[in-house]
């Protein structure tokens, strides 16, 4: 079945600066990636997502890269803002309807 | 538009008890899926539902859950008898298209703790 890493587990950075995370797949034929936010007490939010027909795409401050020859794709915030602040997940598609998810980045914005 | 809403928010239970977790999709979305996340690991994926239909249960650990989707509304999420490696948030999302990956839109989640 489909295997996603994701990393860092915990990233930590200064207000204004920039954050990255990493996540690779296993399964040639997921298609859809999508990247989701999770603040305290609340559910995963979508924030953004991409398909395999597409390299690359921005919205305001987050952008999402994918290389589908080495199966990998990131998550790019500029900025960084304390609201910012949450667990970031990676997913992939398996098939028509499943996601395989990334273990959860928790990311720190320092004021 | 209402989004996905799940009961209760937590839970805890000793060993041995029975546990029904409940989930109200975003209205009109025929697709929903529960997941699970343990242990700050990665969220799992437990089941599919199209509509009243099970597409999917590959994920489910085991005969002890009962998931049950009547009428094609709400959803049901049933642990008897619980275990202590069942403890974790489950989630419940809910997507509008069948037949092609779409948005999930996720509930808060239900805590659940067996003692």
């Amino acid at each position: 079945g489909e295997n996603v890493e994701q990393h860092p587990s915990t990233l930590s950075v200064q207000e204004g600066d920039s954050a990255v995370i990493k996540c690779t797949y296993s399964d040639s034929a997921s298609n859809y990636f999508p990247w989701y936010k999770q603040e305290l007490g609340k559910g995963p939010q979508l924030i953004i997502d991409i398909r395999s027909n597409v390299g690359e795409k921005k919205d305001q401050r987050i952008a999402v890269t994918l290389n589908k020859t080495a199966k990998h794709f990131s998550l790019h915030i500029t900025e960084t803002q304390p609201e910012d602040s949450a667990v970031y997940f990676c997913a992939a598609s398996i098939g028509d309807y499943k996601l395989s998810f990334g273990a959860g980045t928790t990311v720190t914005v320092r004021a | 538009e209402a989004g996905v809403t799940q009961f209760p928010s937590h839970s805890v239970i000793e060993k041995g008890q029975t546990v029904t977790l409940r989930c109200d999709p975003i209205s009109g979305h025929d697709n929903l899926y529960w997941y699970r996340r343990v242990m700050g690991k990665e969220i799992k994926f437990l089941l599919h539902f199209v509509k009243e239909s099970k597409q999917d249960e590959s994920g489910m650990p085991n005969n002890r859950f009962l998931a049950e989707r009547t009428g094609g509304t709400y959803s049901t999420l049933k642990v008897q008898p619980a275990e202590l490696e069942d403890s974790g948030v489950y989630f419940c999302a809910s997507s509008r298209l069948a037949g092609g990956i779409d948005t999930q839109y996720f509930g808060p989640g239900t805590r659940l703790t067996v003692l």
